[in-house]
């Protein structure tokens, strides 16, 4: 199975700042990264496929790079609606992975 | 607009088998690949399987096989995730997800989740 693993795994933040999550594979992915936003009590929510492409209805503000193992999220003036934990996800052979979660708390 | 309800949430003991439904509306059914992702409290989401749009064909993880079966009845338009010999673990939310496009596995839409307890 191909691991997934994020850092950092928590991380405080001001609204207006910019972050940066990153993920890497134990294997190549190709451009087969997904990320995911999640609220406590909800699912999650797809931002980024395919590395860098912006699901529709998503803000501008995030964006996804990379390719083959090291992969990264960037926020861009982070906002209230924001704060919430991120997963990234493999989708380029089964099974799917997940990364662990970074959790964005404010600071 | 696509939308994807869940069954309700069950209890079940050790041993037991539960079922879990996902009607989806707003799209071809057929079109589309659905997967199946639990999340147990405080963990990451843990991939389960796949049916896929066309012809039901499924694909199962490893820690599952021999007691997961994704099924789908496309005149419903809805899908059924079964699982058996439940133990503690297995305690989680499960979501069905639908795939973002025929070639993408990425999952574009959820469900509102089933909270499956297995106590005794």
């Amino acid at each position: 199975d191909i691991q997934m693993t994020q850092s950092p795994s928590s991380l405080s933040a001001s609204v207006g700042d910019r972050v940066t999550i990153t993920c890497r594979a134990s294997q190549s992915v190709n451009i087969y990264l997904n990320w995911y936003q999640q609220k406590p009590g909800e699912a999650p929510k797809l931002l980024i496929y395919a590395a860098s492409s912006l699901q529709n209805g998503v803000p501008s503000r995030f964006s996804g790079s990379g390719s083959g193992t090291d992969f990264s999220l960037t926020i861009n003036s982070l906002q209230r609606d924001d704060f919430a934990t991120y997963f990234c996800q493999q989708t380029n052979s089964f099974p799917i992975t997940f990364g662990q979660g970074t959790r964005l708390d404010i600071k | 607009q696509v939308h994807l309800v869940q069954s309700g949430a069950e209890v079940k003991k050790p041993g037991a088998s539960v079922k879990v439904s996902c009607k989806a509306s707003g799209y071809i059914f057929k079109n589309f690949g659905m997967q199946w992702v639990r999340q147990a409290p405080g963990q990451r989401p843990e991939w389960m399987g796949w049916i896929k749009g066309g012809n039901g064909d499924t694909k199962y993880a490893q820690n599952f096989q021999g007691r997961i079966t994704l099924t789908r009845d496309t005149s419903a338009n809805t899908a059924y995730m079964d699982l058996s010999s439940l133990r503690s673990e297995d305690t989680a939310v499960y979501y069905c997800t639908r795939t973002l496009g025929e070639f993408s596995r990425a999952s574009a839409y959820w469900g509102q989740g089933t909270l499956v307890t297995v106590s005794s």
